[in-house]
């Protein structure tokens, strides 16, 4: 069974920074390439980041370019998310999805919540 | 960036109604559309790909149609379990949703 869980969401103070981790299993992880998008308490889903299979390509949105740098270890099966300079326009939940250039995100973790408050 | 537009933001129906939403892409993407569905406090849900395929296990009251710029989701027959919103996202180049669709009921 495909499972994909988040962690390292929390309360930062504007500026500061966060770690997100994604933590894979089920499939072989280093085959696809993975994406994180966030969704802003009572608003849409917002496309954040790319990263390709082997970490050798990465995409941001320029909402989160030159702030925000996605990773990924594939002999850990774990996808990252640094976050940096937040801001409160970053408070959402943020989620990990699997990509597949077929169908779009075909698996979603649960998410997990970044407040960004002072 | 590819911009994409649903339509109606808000849509009241009832069980058993059919139900069409809209999503337009700012620019041609093929085929390359998905569909999701995401309830209040859950992770989306892929329903749709590639414009019209079912994804598995999905009922097959959702059905996917279009190409190009314009798009359109069905729910046949509305069921209670299909009150959430929908979202489109196009995956041509790079990767866009629309704003989203709350099926409400009436």
């Amino acid at each position: 069974e495909v499972q994909l869980v988040e962690s390292g969401g929390g309360l930062v103070q504007p500026g500061g920074s966060l770690r997100l981790s994604c933590a894979a299993s089920g499939f072989t992880f280093s085959s696809y390439a993975m994406h994180w998008v966030r969704q802003a308490p009572g608003k849409g889903l917002e496309y954040v980041s790319a990263i390709s299979s082997n970490g050798g390509s990465t995409y941001y949105a320029n909402s989160v370019k030159g702030r925000f740098t996605i990773s990924r270890d594939n002999s850990k099966n774990t996808l990252y998310l640094q976050m940096g300079s937040l801001r409160a326009e970053d408070m959402a939940v943020y989620y990990c999805a699997r990509g597949s250039p077929m169908v779009g995100f075909d698996y979603w973790g649960q998410g997990t919540l970044v407040t960004v408050s002072s | 960036d590819i911009q994409m537009t649903q339509s109606p933001s808000t849509l009241s129906a009832s069980v058993g109604d059919r139900v069409t939403i809209t999503c337009r892409a700012s620019q041609s993407i093929s085929s390359w559309l998905a569909w999701y569905q995401q309830k209040p406090g859950k992770a989306p849900k892929l329903l749709i790909y590639k414009a019209s395929s079912l994804e598995s296990g999905v009922p097959s009251r959702f059905s996917g149609s279009g190409s190009g710029t314009e798009f359109t989701l069905t729910i046949s027959s509305l069921q209670p379990d299909d009150f959430a919103t929908y979202y489109c996202q196009q995956y041509n180049s790079p990767w866009t949703f629309g704003q989203g669709t709350k099926v409400e009921i009436k």
